[in-house]
């Protein structure tokens, strides 16, 4: 089956701590997407990548870090610099077929601070 | 203000009801997508539109373009469709969506 895939479904970090989520897609997608939900918001965007090697800053990416080695993997890293990190995170990717296009989500993590 | 507006942010209805939830916006766009997200979190996409109307199965969206509104209908609700129904826009020209704030839907038996 093709899809998303996130890890782990929880994380717990410590202060000072860079933790890294883990996102995999085996849908042949260009496009690659992080996002943050807190409670009572809308989904937020933290980065973007539309091809490998090659990312942007969204909104909100202070205090994160990825990389786009692989077409199929899109980490995210939280740093200690990221003073609220306390979100459910999700990962998503984005098919076109002509003027039409659909988005996949992966499952989420939900990062917890100890 | 934010540029992706939902009503009602909450919604319980009886079983068989018609369920209707609105999404209004402030910027021009090139596309709207409507999305579910279940209770353990995960999100599928429902729909993108960017004209008319849309139906698969017992959910119908449309849009309209000029009044920069859109709604999502569900007739014949069940209890599984209970979950947060959240728009997202795309703004003309952008690689970013831009995402309401999620109208949390109960149906109940």
């Amino acid at each position: 089956d093709g899809g998303i895939t996130q890890s782990p479904k929880y994380l717990f970090r410590k202060e000072g701590q860079n933790v890294t989520l883990s996102c995999e897609q085996n849908l042949n997608h260009d496009a690659m997407y992080w996002y943050r939900q807190d409670p009572g918001q809308g989904l937020r965007l933290i980065y973007y990548s539309q091809i490998v090697n090659d990312f942007q800053k969204g909104d909100i990416a202070e205090g994160y870090s990825v990389s786009r080695e692989k077409k199929e993997s899109f980490p995210l890293t939280v740093t200690s610099a990221q003073k609220n990190p306390t979100a459910f995170y999700l990962c998503a990717s984005r098919a076109l077929h002509g003027d039409q296009e659909t988005q996949y989500f992966g499952p989420g993590t939900r990062l917890l601070v100890l | 203000k934010n540029e992706v507006e939902q009503s009602p942010q909450n919604l319980t209805a009886q079983e068989g009801e018609f369920i209707t939830i609105n999404c209004s916006y402030s910027v021009g766009i090139s596309a709207l997508h409507w999305l579910q997200q279940h209770p353990g979190g995960g999100i599928v996409s429902l729909f993108m539109l960017s004209s008319g109307k849309k139906k698969h199965g017992r959910l119908i969206a449309t849009i309209n373009i000029q009044e920069k509104h859109s709604s999502l209908h569900i007739t014949a609700s069940h209890p599984r469709d209970s979950a947060v129904y959240i728009c997202a826009v795309r703004k003309g020209g952008s690689e970013k969506l831009v995402f309401g704030k999620g109208t949390k839907l109960t149906v109940n038996p």
